[in-house]
């Protein structure tokens, strides 16, 4: 157990739909990561929060958005869903981030979305 | 840009010894990491190498050459339940990829008996 949480663990959905992905990271951790990993394309790294703010965006789609809420929780609203995006998302949490120091990001168990 | 490659499957014998290379370009490497994924789970952090040489770790070593872009993880004295999905990922310095994780696509071992 990485200490890490999401909800729902299973999300069965239509297209067109929106879905809210939640996560609660480890205690003491400031930093929040979201990842997608379906069958084809590997983990792929979304989209960072550092402590409320945004930090860091990889290939997210404008569909797609995040936040960090006062409490350190993260949530990932997906909206006009495709089938497409069914996968696996996880999320990550870490200490802080800091250049040359072992910043260990630990997943959550993930969200299985599908689209139907 | 970034790439990270690594072998697609691999096979290995309970009790033998094997490795999992990994080899990367990124812009504004920091440092590496070796996860490993059972199906559907997790990813479970085995390794982080920043500085050039091998990190020991009970039967997982992992080993850094920044100069090569290369890595690798070693696992000794196979077990069945080793049979999983090895992930390399590159850590990057700054910039707007600040703390991101680049991934390889993984490399499915399984051990037979």
């Amino acid at each position: 157990d990485s200490g890490v949480t999401q909800t729902p663990k299973h999300l069965i959905t239509a297209t067109g739909q929106r879905v809210t992905l939640r996560c609660s990271p480890r205690s003491g951790d400031l930093s929040v990561y979201w990842y997608q990993q379906s069958l084809d394309q590997g983990l792929q790294f979304l989209i960072q929060y550092y402590n409320g703010e945004e930090r860091a965006k990889g290939n997210i789609l404008e569909r797609f958005s995040a936040q960090q809420f006062p409490d350190l929780h993260s949530e990932l609203n997906l909206s006009s869903l495709e089938l497409g995006d069914s996968a696996l998302y996880f999320c990550a949490s870490s200490v802080d981030v800091r250049v040359g120091a072992e910043d260990t990001q630990y997943f959550g168990p993930g969200t299985r979305l599908t689209v139907l | 840009g970034q790439n990270i490659d690594q072998p697609t499957e691999m096979t290995a014998t309970e009790g033998a010894i094997v490795q999992i290379n990994c080899t990367y370009q990124t812009s504004g490497f920091n440092g590496l990491f070796w996860y490993q994924q059972h199906a559907g789970e997790a990813p479970t952090f085995l390794s982080y190498n920043v500085l050039d040489g091998l990190e020991e770790k009970g039967r997982f070593s992992s080993f850094l050459s920044r100069s090569k872009g290369y890595s690798y993880l070693l696992l000794k004295e196979l077990q069945m339940k080793d049979s999983a999905s090895y992930l390399c990922a590159a850590t990057h310095a700054g910039g707007t990829s600040y703390g991101k994780l680049t991934f390889g696509q993984g490399t499915i071992l399984t051990v037979h008996p």
